[in-house]
C-alpha cells in the first residue's frame, strides 16, 4: 500500500528553522518525483517546491516564495524526503504536505500534513 | 505566474444536481491541467488529470474537459460526498499554481 507520512511540524519563533520529514512506503522512492505543498490556514493550496527523480539527478525546482530558504532533499536508502526551512516568517504558517508528483499528470498521492506555526 | 480563476467562488446545490465549475488560465496550458477534490481537515484528492483523464478510483459522475486555458470539470448528479472544496492546478509551467478553489455546499 502507498503511504506517505509527514512528521516534524510544530511551533516555531520568526527566523527560525524547522525541518520537516516524510516517510514514503509503497514504492522506490528514487524512482519518483516527489513535491512539497503548503496550505495555510482558509487558503488554498501553494506548491512550493519539486524533487525530480535519479533519472534527473534529482533536480530542484522552487517557488519564489521560499527560494533560498527552503530546501527539498531526499534520502532514498531510507525512503525520506525532507524539506529543510530557514530564516521561517510568520506567513509560513501552514500545513505541509508530502505529495507523490506524476508530472504532467497530477499529484497522486498525498500525505495527511504536518501542521508548522511561526509565531513569537 | 500563471493565473487560474475558478468560478463560481462558491456554489450551492442539491443533491442529484449537475455541477460546473470552470478554470481559466493566464496563458495556454497544453491541456497539463488536473483537479482536486479537498474535504475539511483532509488532503487534496486527485480527480482528474490532462484536463479529461478520470483519475483510478474516481467515480465517473466527475469529468473533466477543456483546453488552451479554459477547462471545467463536471459532477453529474451530485451525491452527499462531493461536498468539498474543488482546485484547479496547472503543471504546465513553474512555478506550478493553483486556482482559488469552489466550494460546493448543500443547498
Amino acid at each position: 500500500e502507498v503511504q506517505l507520512v509527514e512528521s516534524g511540524g510544530g511551533l516555531v519563533q520568526p527566523g527560525g528553522s524547522l525541518r520537516l520529514s516524510c516517510a514514503v512506503s509503497g514504492w522506490i522512492l528514487s524512482d519518483q518525483y516527489m513535491d512539497w505543498v503548503r496550505q495555510a490556514p482558509g487558503k488554498g493550496p501553494e506548491w512550493i517546491a519539486r524533487s525530480r527523480n535519479k533519472a534527473v539527478s534529482f533536480s530542484t525546482e522552487y517557488a519564489a516564495s521560499v527560494k533560498g530558504r527552503f530546501t527539498i532533499s531526499r534520502d532514498d536508502s531510507k525512503n525520506l524526503l525532507y524539506l529543510q526551512m530557514n530564516s521561517l516568517r510568520t506567513e509560513d504558517t501552514a500545513v505541509y504536505y508530502c505529495s507523490r508528483d506524476n508530472r504532467n499528470y497530477g499529484f497522486d498521492h498525498w500525505g495527511r500534513g504536518t501542521l508548522v506555526t511561526v509565531s513569537s | 505566474d500563471i493565473q487560474l480563476t475558478q468560478s463560481p467562488s462558491f456554489l450551492s446545490a442539491s443533491v442529484g444536481d449537475r455541477v460546473t465549475i470552470t478554470c481559466r488560465a493566464s496563458q495556454g496550458l497544453n491541456s497539463h491541467l488536473a483537479w482536486y477534490q479537498q474535504k475539511a481537515g483532509k488532503a487534496p484528492k486527485l480527480l482528474i488529470y490532462a484536463a479529461f483523464t478520470l483519475q483510478s478510483g474516481v467515480p465517473s459522475r466527475f469529468s473533466g474537459s477543456g483546453s488552451g486555458a479554459e477547462f471545467t470539470l463536471t459532477i453529474d448528479s451530485l451525491q452527499p460526498e462531493d461536498f468539498a472544496t474543488y482546485f484547479c492546478q496547472q503543471l504546465n509551467t513553474y512555478p506550478l499554481t493553483f486556482g482559488g478553489g469552489t466550494r460546493v455546499e448543500i443547498k
